[in-house]
């Protein structure tokens, strides 16, 4: 167990649909990580917050938004989805906002029908 | 092109046998090398991570950078069958963002 909460396990919607996804921590983390991993495009690194600010994007849509609240959980938040938006997403972990060990969730299986 | 390329496999090997798995990549800025192990239904968890080119060794596995080359590669000796597993490599030049490899699924067969 990394200590890092992901939760739902598994969302089913629709398309066009929001969603938000939901991540803990480790205790004492400070920087949080989202990743999308689907089967034809791997792992992507989506957005970076380190202490409540936005610290790095990657290939994150205009349609997803996140953001780490005061007890730093954070909230990946999905609109208008499309079926291409299936994917696991992860959420990560570290204690700086350097660091090269981050731990990962177990991830929420979304899939859009 | 990809930033980083992995073959996905699979690699099917006896136990006992030495594994090699390889990424390459094309941005040479890339200081940091990781590798993560992802098992079935579970998230990815950092086995080691190098800085710049060399070996690094930790019990059974070893990481290896050569930075000339573009090419990292991770030795797994006297391979087990717990080691099955999907392997993602990962670098990155500012720690923010992470590029990972789309990973090499490994079967260890007893």
């Amino acid at each position: 167990d990394s200590g890092v909460t992901q939760t739902p396990k598994h969302l089913i919607t629709a398309t066009g649909q929001r969603v938000t996804l939901r991540c803990s921590p480790r205790s004492g983390d400070l920087s949080v990580y989202w990743y999308q991993q689907s089967l034809d495009q791997g792992l992507q690194f989506l957005i970076q917050y380190y202490n409540g600010e936005e610290r790095a994007k990657g290939n994150i849509l205009e349609r997803f938004s996140a953001q780490q609240f005061p007890d730093l959980h954070s909230e990946l938040n999905l609109s208008s989805l499309e079926l291409g938006d299936s994917a696991l997403y992860f959420c990560a972990s570290s204690v700086e906002q350097l660091n090269t060990e981050a731990f990962f969730g177990q991830g929420t299986r979304l899939t859009v029908v | 092109q990809k930033e980083v390329e992995q073959d996905p496999g699979p690699l099917s090997v006896p136990e006992g046998a030495i594994v090699s798995l390889n990424c390459t990549y094309s941005n040479s800025a890339f200081q940091y090398f990781m590798w993560y192990r992802q098992y079935s239904r579970k998230g990815p968890e950092l086995l080691m991570y190098t800085y710049s080119s060399g070996n690094k060794e930790d019990g059974r596995f070893t990481a290896q950078v050569d930075k000339s080359s573009k090419y990292i590669s991770l030795f797994i000796r006297d391979s087990q069958p717990s080691d099955s597993a999907t392997y993602l490599c990962a670098m990155t030049y500012n720690f923010n963002k992470f590029y990972f490899g789309s990973g090499t699924k490994l079967n260890v067969k007893p």
